[in-house]
């Protein structure tokens, strides 16, 4: 099993508050990743990380933004939520290794905007 | 930009039925995996495909990747209630680690 935490796994908060979803793994592993995911739907990339201090915007635009200051530490804020950032947020983290390159996710946290 | 197109969406079977759902992508993948997610879970690695026209099997799933690299497959042979979930295909072109995922397919097993 892996190693990577998401917290809080749920929220609910209302128009234009400022929130940070927080993502941890304990692997080591080098890339990190964000997906954006609706209920019964597919993942959406928005951002990823191949080391720290290297940060890239995924395929789908997102309003948020992420740092990855440590190897372990990839979270994503949020400045001013809104209802149209209502989803599930999903994290995810991989290392090359004997040539899989195999994502590992967290839980997930399920963002609710009133 | 690449795109991963999997059918069907939904897929609903009697229990000891056969299920399969398809991937194709706009452009040849360097490797392609196979993950699935439970209902109210996250998603879950089951295989990564990396060879033109692999083929492997992990008991009663059966991973293909086409011989262009464009396409693949996931079989289930007699399904069983513990199999519902989506499976997602995922592709990866290029050098880069970065994963495309297709829309998945939605198993419900009726038991």
């Amino acid at each position: 099993e892996a190693d990577i935490y998401q917290t809080p796994r749920y929220l609910v908060i209302g128009t234009g508050k400022k929130i940070t979803l927080e993502c941890s793994q304990t692997m080591g592993h080098d890339k990190m990743y964000w997906y954006q995911q609706d209920p019964g739907m597919e993942l959406h990339l928005i951002h990823y990380s191949y080391g720290v201090n290297s940060t890239e915007k995924g395929d789908l635009s997102s309003e948020s933004t992420v740092s990855r200051i440590r190897t372990e530490h990839f979270p994503l804020t949020l400045e001013s939520a809104r209802p149209s950032h209502t989803s599930q947020y999903l994290c995810a983290s991989s290392e090359l290794r004997a040539g899989l390159n195999i994502q590992y996710f967290g839980a997930g946290t399920r963002l609710s905007v009133l | 930009g690449q795109q991963v197109m999997q059918i069907p969406q939904y897929q609903h079977v009697q229990e000891g039925e056969d299920f399969t759902t398809y991937c194709n992508s706009s452009t040849t993948l360097s490797n392609i995996q196979w993950y699935k997610q439970r209902p109210g879970g996250h998603p879950v690695f089951l295989i990564q495909l990396v060879k033109s026209g692999e083929v492997k099997k992990q008991k009663r799933l059966t991973f293909q990747f086409g011989e262009a690299k464009k396409n693949s497959s996931l079989h289930i042979t007699a399904t069983q209630t513990t199999d519902v979930g989506t499976y997602f295909c995922a592709g990866s072109g290029g050098s880069n680690y970065k994963l495309t995922f297709g829309k998945g397919t939605l198993l419900t097993v009726n038991p």
